[in-house]
């Protein structure tokens, strides 16, 4: 069966400093594969997607990347975090039904 | 462009109430319809989906019917429970195995 990890759970990160989540799939081969971010009070914002290795789409200007070196992984990274960048964020792939989710990462920016 | 516009929260209801969170979409064409569940600390999961008009997806007691005529997908469930307390997200998906457009969410909270 097809799962989906995420990590780290949660992160406390000082302005300024860099940033990488990490997204793994297992038990699928070349799937879509999404980050969503969810700010407090807010509903959900999807920041990157990619169809395939080394091809990512950005569907907003911000602070952050996103990179796909391997075929199941799906790197968020950032140079230097600003406050804004707090939040929920999300990892997702396509699976055959919809998408489906990670747990997420709870990142404070402080 | 596509769009989900459902009903802000917070809902709060007494166990055993009757649930209604209305959603409502713009698009082009048929897309499919779906609605996530937010339990408090973690990711989404899909709660339940319809794919054309008149279809009704249901899950967990859960209900929406996918509406064309008023382009509406109302999620129900006849009597909830303190654990369906959650944050309920509409979305659409325009086209199979592309990213979906989500609602802002709408939390409901249920007290025994």
């Amino acid at each position: 069966s097809q799962t989906i990890h995420q990590w780290p759970a949660t992160l406390v990160q000082p302005v300024g400093s860099p940033l990488s989540l990490e997204c793994t799939v297992e038990g699928t081969s070349n799937p879509n594969l999404y980050w969503y971010r969810q700010a407090a009070g807010r509903g959900l914002q999807l920041l990157f997607y990619s169809v395939g290795i080394g091809q990512i789409s950005s569907e907003v200007p911000q602070n952050l990347s996103a990179s796909r070196p391997q075929d199941r992984q799906f790197i968020l990274s950032s140079k230097k975090l600003l406050l804004s960048d707090s939040g929920f964020y999300l990892c997702a792939w396509s699976s055959p039904l919809s998408l489906a989710f990670g747990q997420g990462t709870r990142l404070t920016v402080v | 462009g596509n769009s989900v516009t459902q009903m802000e929260g917070p809902v709060t209801l007494s166990e055993e109430a009757f649930l209604t969170i209305n959603c409502t979409y713009t698009a082009t064409g048929y897309p499919s319809l779906f609605w996530y569940v937010q339990y408090p600390g973690e990711g989404l999961q899909l709660l339940l989906k319809a794919t054309k008009a008149d279809d009704k997806g249901s899950n967990k007691g859960f209900e929406a019917t996918y509406r064309k005529e008023t382009t509406s997908f109302h999620l129900e469930k006849g009597s909830v429970q303190v654990s369906d307390s959650a944050v309920y997200f509409c979305a659409l998906s325009p086209n199979s195995g592309y990213a979906l457009n989500f609602g802002k969410g709408t939390s409901l909270l249920v007290t025994p």
